[in-house]
């Protein structure tokens, strides 16, 4: 198993693009997450999803949106790029059935600069 | 907010115990313990986790006061490599977001030769 796998790794955005960090997990796991943690600081949670078709805002929605259309993938979309939105942003996912130890799985990160 | 606190920093040397200290006073009777690690710039890893009982595994051990309002991790024999950032976090024990992970800053461990 690959785990969870984040792409790019790296990027550096202008003010006001867009784009989409790509989140992919091969271990069925039903909960995905999406956390950005800025310099110093502990992860913020952005957006997680309960299962395919099912999004829900975490503590720090706003500039973001999510879809999740099937198991496997959980992109992060950035519409309208600002320098605040520099950060590094980590993808994870829990199994929650079966056993749910409340692990979480996460990716390397993608680490965005915003100029 | 996080709801436990952590010191912002220890060190510990290399070969001996060390001891992360973590506070949790307002932790619910099915909230959970759960101690992450973030080395450098990698994503966390998980280490251990509890609700009453004290808990051991191939990498820590995780000690639960009897009012649940505190607890430590131990890493009976840090080597370098455990110099990490360490994240305290309580959790509710069902899903939705209740079950969420939310990290405070954590505690910087410095294993030092």
């Amino acid at each position: 198993n690959a785990g969870v796998t984040q792409t790019p790794k790296f990027r550096i955005l202008k003010i006001g693009q867009s784009m989409t960090l790509q989140c992919a997990q091969d271990m069925n796991h039903n909960y995905m997450y999406w956390y950005r943690q800025d310099p110093g600081m502990g992860l913020k949670l952005i957006y997680y999803s309960v299962g395919a078709g099912i999004t829900d805002k975490g503590e720090v929605p706003n500039g973001y949106n999510v879809s999740r259309s099937t198991t496997e993938y959980f992109p992060l979309r950035l519409e309208l790029a600002a320098p605040s939105q520099t950060s590094v942003y980590f993808c994870a996912s829990r199994l929650t059935s079966g056993g749910d130890t409340g692990e979480l799985f996460f990716g390397e990160g993608s680490r965005l600069t915003v100029l | 907010d996080a709801k436990t606190t952590q010191p912002p920093s220890m060190d510990c040397a290399e070969g001996r115990a060390a001891n992360l200290p973590c506070n949790h006073s307002t932790i619910s009777g099915n909230e959970y313990v759960y101690w992450y690690r973030q080395i450098h710039s990698q994503g966390p890893q998980y280490i251990i986790h509890g609700l009453k009982n004290n808990e051991t595994n191939e990498m820590a051990s995780l000690i639960i006061t009897e009012d649940r309002k505190s607890s430590t991790l131990i890493l009976p024999h840090a080597t370098l490599r455990d110099t990490a950032v360490y994240y305290c976090i309580v959790r509710a024990s069902y899903g939705g977001s209740q079950g969420n992970l939310i990290f405070g800053k954590g505690t910087k461990l410095s294993v030092k030769p």
